[in-house]
């Protein structure tokens, strides 16, 4: 079976501080890909990465970067000087390579206070 | 581009009522769209997949006579929720996916309110 765990529930930082939001996934496929999506109040949600089960380089976009482990099954979010519009819901995502179906975590609420 | 719009952004109805909510694709042809139910503070989940065309693959456990999805064109999928009930009131979500890619594009999402 296909799961998405995001243990985050909610987190708390003050402007200017790193943050890490963790997401582990499982599955059986050896080909899968990997989201990050951010939700903010308004609702519709913003696709900020896409990462293939065959491709473990970090990447890192502005205030953003990801670490893609595939051996602790994990793909973890790192927001670099947070601002205060970072604060949003996150989300963690998992598609097969068999199928378009995404499988979302539980997301991760994040504030971000001045 | 690839950008995907829902109508209506919001909608409060009576209890018993039905619901139709709109998904378009506005600059390219969807061959699958998705429907997705997000509760408050809950993640999304699938509904159902449509394929232009064909009928809707619905999830386990979403009822596929209250939940009618109609895709009829390459450009637009159609969620009706018949005879509503407050339980039903969440934010609805739709994807689309086009011809040549498999990447999904999200719509802005349309709050239901069932009084």
């Amino acid at each position: 079976a296909q799961k998405v765990t995001q243990a985050q529930t909610e987190i708390s930082v003050v402007e200017k501080e790193d943050v890490t939001l963790d997401c582990v996934y499982e599955t059986r496929d050896t080909t899968y890909y990997l989201f990050w999506y951010k939700q903010p109040p308004s609702g519709e949600l913003v696709f900020l990465i896409r990462r293939n089960s065959f491709d473990e380089q970090n990447e890192i976009s502005g205030r953003y970067s990801w670490n893609f482990q595939k051996s602790t099954s994990s793909f973890n979010f790192t927001i670099t000087a947070s601002q205060v519009v970072d604060s949003a819901v996150y989300f963690c995502a998992l598609r097969m390579d068999s199928s378009y179906k995404l499988i979302f975590g539980s997301g991760t609420r994040l504030l971000v206070r001045p | 581009g690839a950008v995907v719009s829902q109508h209506p952004s919001w909608v409060i109805c009576k209890s018993g009522t039905s619901v139709k909510i709109e998904c378009r694709s506005l600059d390219f042809q969807a061959t699958t769209m998705f429907w997705y139910r997000q509760f408050p503070k809950q993640s999304l989940m699938l509904m159902a997949t449509s394929n232009e065309g064909s009928k809707a693959t619905y999830e386990q456990g979403v009822e596929k006579d209250k939940f009618l999805i109609n895709h009829a064109s390459l450009t637009l999928s159609t969620l009706t929720v018949t005879s509503a009930h407050p339980e039903d009131s969440s934010f609805y979500i739709c994807s689309a996916r086009g011809r040549l890619g498999d990447e999904q594009f999200f719509g802005p999402g349309t709050r239901l309110t069932v009084l």
